[in-house]
């Protein structure tokens, strides 16, 4: 039972250019999100979608797009890439109030 | 106030040891709160579930102070493997949509 796969895990990328984080999960959850984490800083939520078809912002959803067109997968898109966009990235499903995440994303951005 | 703040650590402390850590919450609505462990480079796992005045999981026990609007983890018989970092978690809406992150506290247990 893989639960939630996350690639790429690490990922360097030069100011402006553009990506895409895939996310995907054999659990069948609806919901699912992403989240971002910095040093000195609690986990941040990107977005999150609670059906195929349906998502919504979280609390910082500026320079990222997402889409949700199965219940399995829940990409992330960087649109412009920003220095300020360096982290590490984590994916989420969830049943319930548990969250199972990804193995991450390291992303630097130059 | 922050929405959720931890005592951000490390926390030392020998094999065996009991230990606590608190944090604090700002939304007096919530109704549930979550710790998570996290290992260095690692992703967040699910250690515990607070829903009443608290909850016990072997040598771990989580408290909840609604009034003073705290909730504690306690880890008693301290082992090495517990040598990580502890999240507290709490909804900012009743439908765990959007769950609210703390910074987290250190804790290395050395032999």
């Amino acid at each position: 039972n893989a639960g939630v796969t996350q690639t790429p895990k690490f990922q360097v990328l030069k100011t402006g250019q553009s990506m895409t984080l895939q996310c995907a999960q054999d659990m069948n959850h609806e919901y699912m999100s992403w989240y971002r984490q910095d040093p000195g800083m609690g986990l941040r939520l990107i977005h999150y979608s609670v059906g195929a078809g349906i998502t919504d912002q979280g609390e910082v959803p500026n320079g990222y797009n997402v889409s949700r067109s199965t219940t399995e997968d829940f990409p992330l898109r960087l649109l412009s890439a920003a220095p300020s966009q360096t982290s590490v990235y984590f994916c989420a499903s969830s049943d319930s109030e548990k969250l199972f995440f990804g193995s991450g994303t390291q992303l630097s951005v130059l | 106030r922050k929405e959720v703040e931890q005592d951000p650590g490390p926390f030392n402390v020998p094999e065996g040891a009991t230990v606590a850590f608190n944090c604090t919450y700002s939304n007096s609505a919530s109704q549930s709160f979550f710790w998570y462990r996290q290992d260095c480079r690692k992703e967040p796992k699910l250690l515990m579930s607070v829903y009443s005045s608290g909850n016990e999981d072997g040598r771990f026990t989580a408290q909840l102070n609604r009034a003073s609007q705290y909730i504690s983890l306690l880890i008693r018989d301290s082992k090495l493997s517990d040598s990580a970092t502890y999240l507290c978690v709490v909804p900012r809406n009743p439908g765990f949509q959007k769950l609210v992150f703390g910074t987290g506290t250190r804790l290395l247990v050395s032999p």
